[in-house]
């Protein structure tokens, strides 16, 4: 089955500055790469997704990048504000209907 | 983007007692509705994958009469905790897909069992 692994677990950076995260996967087949943020006693809410035949996508000051050959895909927050700070997960998926594999997730802390 | 809501928000149960939980795609139909369960500090865990008018898959190692679920309409999943210990004391979150292929999550049932 499809592995996600993502680093680092947790990240500090200070207000302004840029944070990257970073996920690998392991199946070829996985076509579709979602981030969720969490806030502590919530659900996950969907930020930002990318599908295998785009390289790059980006809304505002949140971007993914997908690199197919390597396995990989990034989120890219810049300009962070402190209400950035959240955990981060990344997730694969083969197709719309297929379950989703979850990365360990990503404690961003934005220091003011 | 898509509404998903989960109740009760927070529940604290004796054990040995059974708790509901429900999950309602508000504005879309769901023909799949998946069941998560998080411990604290850690990613979310796949337990079951309910489909609307058929039994729920679940994952290896999540008993299913444990954790009975339902999927009585396109809109509404629940997720009901037999006989509840302390070790099932977690957050339960459930997610909707839409017909796109998008999952969003509930906020999420910290369910605590004395």
């Amino acid at each position: 089955g499809e592995n996600v692994e993502q680093h680092p677990s947790t990240l500090s950076v200070q207000e302004g500055d840029s944070a990257v995260i970073k996920c690998t996967y392991s199946d070829s087949a996985s076509n579709y790469f979602p981030w969720y943020k969490q806030e502590l006693g919530k659900g996950p809410q969907l930020i930002i997704d990318i599908r295998s035949n785009v390289g790059e996508k980006k809304d505002q000051r949140i971007a993914v990048t997908l690199n197919k050959t390597a396995k990989h895909f990034s989120l890219h927050i810049t300009e962070t504000q402190p209400e950035d700070s959240a955990v981060y997960f990344c997730a694969a998926s083969m197709d719309t209907g297929n379950q989703f594999y979850f990365g360990t997730g990503t404690s961003l802390t934005v220091i003011p | 983007g898509a509404v998903v809501s989960q109740h009760p928000s927070r529940v604290i149960c004796k054990s040995g007692t059974s708790v509901k939980i429900e999950c309602r795609s508000l504005d879309f139909q769901a023909t799949t509705m998946f069941w998560y369960r998080q411990f604290p500090k850690q990613s979310l865990m796949l337990m079951a994958t309910s489909n609307e008018g058929s039994k729920a898959t679940y994952e290896q190692g999540v008993e299913k009469d444990k954790f009975l679920i339902n999927h009585a309409s396109l809109t509404l999943s629940t997720l009901t905790v037999t006989s509840a210990h302390p070790e099932d004391s977690s957050f339960y979150i459930c997610s909707a897909r839409t017909s796109g292929g998008w999952e969003f999550f509930g906020p999420g049932t910290r369910l605590t069992v004395l």
